[in-house]
C-alpha cells in the first residue's frame, strides 16, 4: 500500500461544478496534512492546511478524518483557473522530515 | 508566504557535464532545505535533505556522489548533478521550511534540466 494515495484522475468538470478529491494515508501517526496545487511545469504551491475540525477558504473546503486516515478537498463553483494538479501532502510524526506527496489528481475545468 | 528562488530555471547541457542548481531562501533563514525530482506525470520524489553546516541526508537509491549537495549558509543550498546523462533530465525542485512554520514547505520555482 502506498503511503499516500489519491483519487486517480483526471477529473473533467464544467465551470460552476462542485468537485471533491480524496486522499488516504497509511501512517496513523502522521501529524499534519496539506493540499498543494501544481500547475503544469511549475512548482507546487500551498493551497491549504487540513485540520481535524475542517477548514474553509473561499470556495475550497478541506476535511481530515483521522479515524479513517482520510482527507478530502472540496472545490465549489469551479473556475477555469482551478485547472491544475492537486497534491495531497502528509507530514510524518513530529521529528521526522520526510514529507510524503501523493501522486496528484489532475483537474480540468471546461467552459 | 515565504519566498524561495532557484537558479537557473532551465538548463540544457551535454552528456557528461556537471550542472549546478542554486536554491535560496529570500526572506528567511532556512536551516533545512529539501531537494526533489519530478519526472513527467509523476509526483515529487525527495532526493535529499540539506542541512546547513552538515552533510546532506540522501534518500535510498539516490547516489550522493552523483548529486552533490552543499548547504553552506542559512539561505543557500546547491545541488550539483555531476556527469549528467539523459536519464537525469527532470524537473528539480527545492523547498525550505521557515523557522516559524516547521510543517509547511515553500517551494522554489524549479529547474528543468535537459541532458542531450
Amino acid at each position: 500500500r502506498k503511503e499516500v494515495e489519491q483519487d486517480p484522475g483526471p477529473f473533467n468538470v464544467p465551470e460552476g461544478a462542485t468537485v471533491a478529491f480524496n486522499c488516504t494515508y497509511s501512517n496513523s501517526a502522521s501529524q499534519s496534512f496539506f493540499w498543494y496545487r501544481q500547475d503544469c511545469r511549475k512548482e507546487p504551491k500551498l493551497l491549504m492546511s487540513v485540520y481535524s475540525s475542517g477548514n474553509e477558504d473561499g470556495r475550497f473546503t478541506a476535511q481530515l478524518n483521522r479515524a479513517s486516515q482520510y482527507i478530502s478537498l472540496l472545490i465549489r463553483d469551479s473556475k477555469l483557473s482551478d485547472s491544475a494538479t492537486y497534491l495531497c501532502v502528509v507530514n510524518p510524526p513530529t521529528g521526522g522530515f520526510k514529507t510524503i506527496f501523493g501522486a496528484g489528481t489532475r483537474l480540468f475545468v471546461k467552459a | 508566504g515565504a519566498v524561495v528562488s532557484q537558479h537557473p530555471s532551465w538548463v540544457i547541457c551535454k552528456s557528461g557535464t556537471s550542472v549546478k542548481i542554486e536554491c535560496r531562501s529570500l526572506d528567511f533563514q532556512a536551516t533545512t532545505m529539501f531537494w526533489y525530482r519530478q519526472f513527467p506525470k509523476q509526483s515529487l520524489m525527495l532526493m535529499a535533505t540539506s542541512n546547513e553546516g552538515s552533510k546532506a541526508t540522501y534518500e535510498q537509491g539516490v547516489e550522493k556522489d552523483k548529486f552533490l549537495i552543499n548547504h553552506a549558509s542559512l539561505t543557500l543550498s546547491t545541488l550539483t548533478v555531476t556527469s549528467a546523462h539523459p536519464e537525469d533530465s527532470s524537473f528539480y525542485i527545492c523547498s525550505a521550511r521557515t523557522p516559524a512554520e516547521t510543517d509547511t514547505q515553500y517551494f522554489g520555482p524549479g529547474t528543468r534540466l535537459t541532458v542531450l
